[in-house]
């Protein structure tokens, strides 16, 4: 079984500076999905970030990017320019095609002003 | 479109009691999920299903049934509901297949047993 580990259970950044949050996977697979997901205090989950396996270039969207590392089975995401309102529990997950979705337990993040 | 939606948003329960948290989806998605996010322990697969008819266990399937014959609704059932189920339970549906499969969520529904 597919396993998503985050090491970070707690994280805080200053408003403005940089931050990474770290996730590592465990699969025997070779085509496969990765995403990151926001939770913010009114509970919603938000995709931030998602990351096809067979791509090899690291998405990116807006301040939003990650670091994929296929052999190491790394997926960390980095948050430019942190912002307030990014202060939330970040979820890495982790999908095969038609499989369930499967969560590491999270990352709480505080953007301190 | 409504995207996911799960009635109701809060819930208590006493020990013992049945109920069933209801989740729909208007988007035509095949697979439909269930679950439950408790405190340090990330969210946890209760069951899922990839389309009507068609049901299957994840993570932590024990207390709960579902069943799905329509392709838009998903109910969960909590047959007995025990303390160790209060939790905060989410709904989630996605297209099987496709080049994103990017997966909806509802707004969640925070369950209490006492």
């Amino acid at each position: 079984a597919q396993t998503v580990t985050q090491s970070q259970p707690e994280m805080s950044v200053q408003e403005a500076e940089t931050v990474t949050l770290s996730c590592t996977y465990d699969t025997s697979e070779n085509n496969y999905y990765l995403f990151w997901y926001k939770q913010p205090p009114s509970r919603q989950m938000i995709l931030v970030i998602r990351q096809e396996a067979y791509k090899q270039q690291n998405a990116t969207e807006n301040r939003f990017s990650v670091n994929f590392q296929k052999a190491a089975k790394s997926f960390s995401l980095k948050i430019s320019d942190s912002q307030l309102g990014d202060t939330a529990m970040y979820f890495c997950a982790f999908m095969k095609e038609n499989t369930p979705l499967v969560f590491g337990k999270g990352t709480r993040l505080s953007v301190i002003a | 479109n409504a995207g996911v939606t799960q009635t109701p948003k809060f819930q208590v329960l006493k020990t013992g009691q049945s109920m069933t948290l209801q989740c729909a989806q208007d988007m035509n998605h095949e697979y439909m999920s269930w679950y439950r996010q408790d405190p340090g322990m990330g969210l946890r697969l209760i069951h899922y299903s990839v389309g009507a008819g068609i049901t299957d266990q994840g993570e932590v399937p024990n207390g709960y049934n579902v069943s799905r014959s329509t392709t838009e609704d998903f109910p969960l059932r909590l047959l007995s509901a025990a303390p160790s189920q209060t939790s905060v339970y989410f709904c989630a549906s996605r297209l099987t297949s496709g080049a994103y499969n990017e997966q909806f969520f509802g707004p969640g529904t925070r369950l209490t047993v006492l």
